[in-house]
């Protein structure tokens, strides 16, 4: 299976500030007949279901406000929040979708400084 | 707009059995296939397993394999998962996801969880 590592664990910024994540694979998701990185990131708020984000590592999904933004390829990846707001305090996930079981990262959990 | 609809969680003694079920509407629900995944008390999310569009195809991780079964309804809409020896460690909120493709390995997938349900809690405990 491959296993993910997200860091940090927590994290505390400003509002206004930038977060940043990331989130490492045990073994490259880079599907080399596409180029794509089966790569996904979720945000979950507090007593919510998990809310997709960011698909091939660096897609935006539908609806999702353009300050937040994902980056890297192969086994090593981040995902970026621009000028933190406070609906973004939440637990971040990352997740490959390369092989099965499509393993998730243990999570970052984002507040407020 | 998608909605999907769990149902089935509740308390139940160790070595019991549950089935779940995940209502779902708002998408040609044949057409894709779905994954359930769950999240134990205070933890992150764990992925449980995922079925094909035609119900011909499944996947579990190792942690429930052999005691968890997955299965759909195409005419009902409603994806299952009956969990069977339940113990201590499946106490859980499970969530089902709509996938984003017929086959969970179809190389045009964007991702696993297009949209997540709002998921049901299984407590097991004597």
């Amino acid at each position: 299976d491959i296993v993910m590592t997200q860091s940090p664990d927590s994290l505390a910024v400003s509002l206004g500030e930038r977060a940043t994540f990331d989130c490492k694979s045990s073994q490259s998701v880079l599907y080399s007949a596409n180029n794509k990185n089966y790569l996904a990131w979720y945000q979950q708020r507090p007593g919510q279901p998990p809310k997709l984000l960011i698909y091939w590592a660096s897609a935006r999904e539908s609806g999702v406000p353009d300050r937040f933004s994902g980056s890297g390829s192969g086994t090593d990846f981040t995902l970026t929040i621009t000028s933190l707001q406070a609906e973004d305090v939440a637990v971040y996930y990352c997740q490959q979708y390369y092989s099965t079981p499509f393993t998730f990262g243990q999570g970052t959990k984002l507040e407020i400084k | 707009e998608v909605q999907l609809l769990e149902s089935g969680g509740g308390l139940v003694q160790p070595g019991g059995s549950l089935r779940l079920s995940c209502a779902a509407s708002g998408f040609t629900f044949s057409n894709y296939a779905m994954t359930w995944v769950r999240q134990p008390p205070g933890k992150g999310l764990e992925w449980v397993s995922v079925i094909s569009g035609d119900g011909a195809s499944t996947f579990y991780a190792d942690s429930v394999r052999g005691r968890f079964s997955i299965s759909r309804d195409n005419s009902k809409n409603t994806v299952y998962l009956q969990i069977n020896s339940l113990r201590a460690e499946d106490t859980a909120v499970y969530y089902c996801a709509k996938g984003s493709t017929y086959r969970w390995d179809d190389p045009s997938r964007n991702c696993d969880m297009e949209v997540c349900g709002q998921g049901t809690k299984v407590t097991v405990s004597s």
